[in-house]
Parts: structure tokens; C-alpha cells; sequence
């Protein structure tokens, strides 16, 4: 089976700092998609950054980029010049390209951001 | 569009009541989920249908509850009777196939007293 590890229940970050999340995910295929979404107080899931397997290239979103190492299963997000905004819980989450659409999240990670 | 649209937000109810949450998907989504959040346990995939026909139930807690998908624009998720560790927020996703990306409702805060 499939899993998700994010190994930082919490981190916290300077207001226009850098920060970088961990997630760690187990998988014997090949072709998937990982994300990486956000959920604010207000508790709506939103998704943030999306990454095809099968591209080597890291996708970036704005101030969102990832780093994707498929052979070691690491999938990070780095926030570049974070806002107040960014504070949220982050989830890392894992879905097979073909076959069941189960989205697997991990355990999140609690962003704050001191101003 | 008017996105993933889940009701009530909040549902206070008494331990032994039924309790039914709602969910009405995005237009031309033929994958809709049943996701519930606790401290505890994180986000748990309950049930998930495709074009209305339940795929996956395995994550179902127990025979008190229930999801059904009439049509495909409406989805129900019933708990009955209720528990006091029912309570969560459940939230409801949709997708098209293959596309990777669900949408998420804002999530129905369910209490049990």
C-alpha cells in the first residue's frame, strides 16, 4: 500500500524568509501524481502545487517550487518569500495515474509564519 | 462554477441521532469522495464513487455508516446512530479521471455530544 510521511508536525518561518516542508512517500509504481495542499483556518483544502511523476522537471507555482527525487521518494515544497498568508497546514498526498483514484495524504505539517 | 458544495457546515447533534451530510460535486466530475478529519487520525479516505456506482468502501469505520450517490450531481453521507467519536470534519472531493486534481467542499464540522 501506498503512504505518505511528513516527518515536521510543525515548522515556523520568518515573514519573507525561505522554508522548506519534507514528505517522504512509499510507492512500487511508477506513474503517479503528488501535491501538495493547503488548508487555512477557514479549513478549505486547496491545492497548491501539482507534480507528474513521469517529468523530471520540478514544478513551481509563483513563490511554491518543489523538489521532486523520484528514486529517493522525496517530494518537498519550498515557500520562497513567505507571507502571512502561507500560514496553513500543509499536506503532501499521493494518487495513481491509472487505477484507483485514492488520494493519499500525509500527516500534515503546521506552518507558521512570525512576522 | 460554483465548486464542491457540502451541507450543513455545522451539525450539532446528540449521540444515538442519525446525522446526513450533503454534498453536490462539480458539474462533469465523475470521481466524488467522502474524506473525514480528526486530530488524531489526519485525513482518511472513507468512500469514493465513480460515475455514481461506489468503487471503494474499505475505509467505511463501521456498518453505522452509510454514502450513497443517487445521480451524479448529489452524494449523501449518513451516520446512523451517532457516536460521540463520529465527531470530525467530513469533507467531500471531486475529480474528473486522471486529472489528478480534487476539488474540496469547505467540510461539514460534525459534533456528537
Amino acid at each position: 500500500a501506498q503512504t505518505v510521511t511528513q516527518s515536521q508536525p510543525e515548522m515556523s518561518v520568518q515573514e519573507a524568509e525561505t522554508v522548506t516542508l519534507s514528505c517522504t512517500y512509499d510507492t512500487s509504481e511508477s506513474d503517479y501524481y503528488l501535491f501538495w495542499y493547503k488548508q487555512p483556518p477557514s479549513r478549505q483544502m486547496i491545492l497548491v502545487i501539482r507534480q507528474e511523476a513521469y517529468k523530471q522537471q520540478n514544478a513551481t507555482e509563483n513563490r511554491f517550487s518543489v523538489n521532486f527525487q523520484k528514486a529517493a521518494k522525496s517530494f518537498s515544497l519550498k515557500i520562497s518569500d513567505s507571507q502571512l498568508g502561507d500560514a496553513a497546514m500543509y499536506f503532501c498526498a499521493y494518487l495513481l495515474i491509472q487505477g484507483a483514484q485514492k488520494l493519499v495524504f500525509g500527516q500534515g505539517t503546521r506552518l507558521t509564519i512570525n512576522p | 462554477d460554483a465548486g464542491v458544495i457540502q451541507s450543513p457546515r455545522h451539525e450539532v447533534t446528540e449521540m444515538g441521532q442519525e446525522v446526513t451530510l450533503r454534498c453536490k460535486p462539480i458539474s462533469g466530475h465523475d470521481y466524488l469522495f467522502w474524506y473525514r478529519q480528526t486530530m488524531m487520525r489526519g485525513l482518511e479516505l472513507l468512500i469514493y464513487f465513480n460515475n455514481n456506482v461506489p468503487i471503494d468502501d474499505s475505509g467505511m469505520p463501521e456498518d453505522r455508516f452509510s454514502a450513497k450517490m443517487p445521480n451524479a450531481s448529489f452524494s449523501t453521507l449518513k451516520i446512523q446512530p451517532s457516536e460521540p467519536r463520529d465527531s470530525a470534519v467530513y469533507f467531500c472531493a471531486s475529480c474528473r479521471a486522471n486529472t489528478g486534481e480534487l476539488f474540496f467542499g469547505e467540510g461539514s464540522r460534525l459534533t456528537v455530544l
